[in-house]
């Protein structure tokens, strides 16, 4: 796979409580993206990211904020996670009109 | 706006037999589709890509895809189905501007003995 690693793999929390996702890539692409997947719905973009400190909003941006300090890492934070926040989430990178590649995904349940 | 429909949730076939996944799409330009493949509990990989090169596009594991403007299709096939391939398939429509793409819901193959 190319090089992108999401962390954590899993997570647990509660409602209400903050939560970060992180994406860190070693291919020095420009391009980086978060999505959810929900069965049903395929995959959606949430944010992303086109350099440092340059990020905008997807399809479904309402609860989540992205921060981008460097290249090599994107941040996917929910401030105040809900339920209908729980899901699979997965970062993707690409360099420009190239295909995105794909990380493993962060299964996260808010209980 | 673009966007992709993938016409089954489910295709059912037995090993050995023909894969026609289908996907329709709308574009207001000439569009840049891809299918992506996702094993269970996993990321998702790129089968294969149409950049308004040549219209039929080879990709991996014995995939391919024609490209049919008259008919704003992109359909998949393979003509040998393996158990392996038995996963979630996406079919993607690359948006304007900066490379953002748009999902089709996926179709679910399964594969029998």
């Amino acid at each position: 796979d190319a090089g992108i690693t999401q962390s954590p793999r899993h997570k647990v929390t509660e409602t209400g409580t903050p939560v970060t996702l992180r994406c860190h890539q070693t291919e020095n692409h420009r391009y980086m993206y978060w999505y959810r997947q929900d069965p049903g719905h395929g995959l959606r973009l949430i944010h992303y990211s086109y350099g440092v400190k340059d990020t905008d909003k997807g399809e479904v941006s309402d609860g989540y904020s992205v921060s981008r300090s460097k290249t090599e890492d994107f941040l996917l934070t929910l401030e105040s996670a809900t339920s209908s926040q729980t899901s699979v989430y997965f970062c993707a990178i690409s360099d420009g009109g190239q295909p995105q590649h794909f990380g493993d995904g962060t299964r996260l349940s808010i209980l | 706006a673009q966007s992709v429909t993938q016409l089954d949730s489910h295709v059912s076939v037995s090993e050995g037999t023909p894969v026609l996944l289908r996907c329709n799409y709308s574009s207001s330009y000439s569009p840049s589709l891809f299918w992506y493949v996702q094993h269970p509990n996993k990321g998702l990989q790129l089968l294969l890509k149409y950049t308004s090169a040549a219209t039929l596009v080879k990709g991996i594991n014995g995939f391919e895809a024609e490209f049919k403007k008259s008919e704003t299709s992109f359909h998949l096939t393979k003509p040998s189905a393996h158990m392996s391939d038995a996963a979630e398939y996406f079919c993607v429509v690359r948006n304007s501007g900066y490379s953002t793409l748009t999902f089709g819901k996926g179709t679910m193959l399964l594969v029998s003995p």
